[in-house]
């Protein structure tokens, strides 16, 4: 079993609409979460930070379910520029990330 | 760009030959990460090295790879007798000290096609 897993995709979504992903993880002694946002072929950007209490950054809301271990994230009011692959990391070292293989998503006019 | 800096972006090599890839970290950052990505898959981790010490290489392969951090100069990642299965996108990453808690900014990255 992977340590992050991630529904690959793609996810083909309407301009305007809302989409979800959810990822889990097996290591119930994670300390940090984030949602990363990678283009083709571009370097990954931290897209935000995952808070026990759940938190929201404009149209993007991340929510972390500890007893469940699962993240997820949900984008509302979909662009065309959110098309990118989503990737969900975990950590529960100081320093050493642990990433999901990634979520395609793919915004249609 | 104050940012961290990668180079060469691509990279081409032939089975056996070396390949040798660079990372400035951010101006004032003395902490380096490297990860690499396999098409269609996430990025692994590699290396953690602090200015002239390996921290953590417990992703790194045990042969042919090998990673350095000198006093001066950028990060080096080293790749001795490239094969194949070598080919991937490698990622580094820096901070100013050694937690997660923030998240990472990354380098454009260095992507190595073996041929």
């Amino acid at each position: 079993r992977k340590e992050v897993e991630q529904d690959p995709g793609p996810f083909n979504v309407p301009e305007g609409a809302t989409v979800a992903f959810n990822c889990t993880y097996s290591n119930s002694a994670s300390q940090s979460f984030f949602w990363y946002r990678q283009d083709c072929r571009k370097e990954p950007k931290l897209l935000m930070s995952v808070y026990s209490s759940g938190n929201e950054d404009g149209r993007f809301t991340a929510q972390l379910n500890r007893a469940s271990q699962y993240i997820s994230l949900l984008i509302r009011d979909s662009k065309l520029s959110d098309s990118a692959t989503y990737l969900c990391v975990v950590s529960y070292s100081n320093y050493q990330l642990i990433w999901g293989a990634g979520t395609k998503l793919i915004i249609k006019p | 760009n104050a940012g961290v800096m990668q180079n060469p972006r691509h990279l081409v090599r032939r089975r056996g030959q070396e390949a040798r890839l660079r990372c400035s970290p951010m101006k004032g950052h003395s902490h380096v990460y490297w990860y690499r990505q396999l098409p269609e898959e996430g990025l692994k981790f590699m290396v953690y090295l602090q200015k002239e010490n390996i921290i953590d290489e417990s992703g790194m392969p045990k042969e042919r790879f090998s990673a350095e951090f000198p006093k001066e100069g950028p990060s080096i990642l080293r790749i001795q007798q490239v094969v194949r299965g070598d080919s991937a996108a490698y990622f580094c990453a820096s901070s100013s000290r050694d937690e997660t808690n923030y998240g990472y900014t990354f380098g454009s990255g260095t992507r190595l096609t073996v041929v």
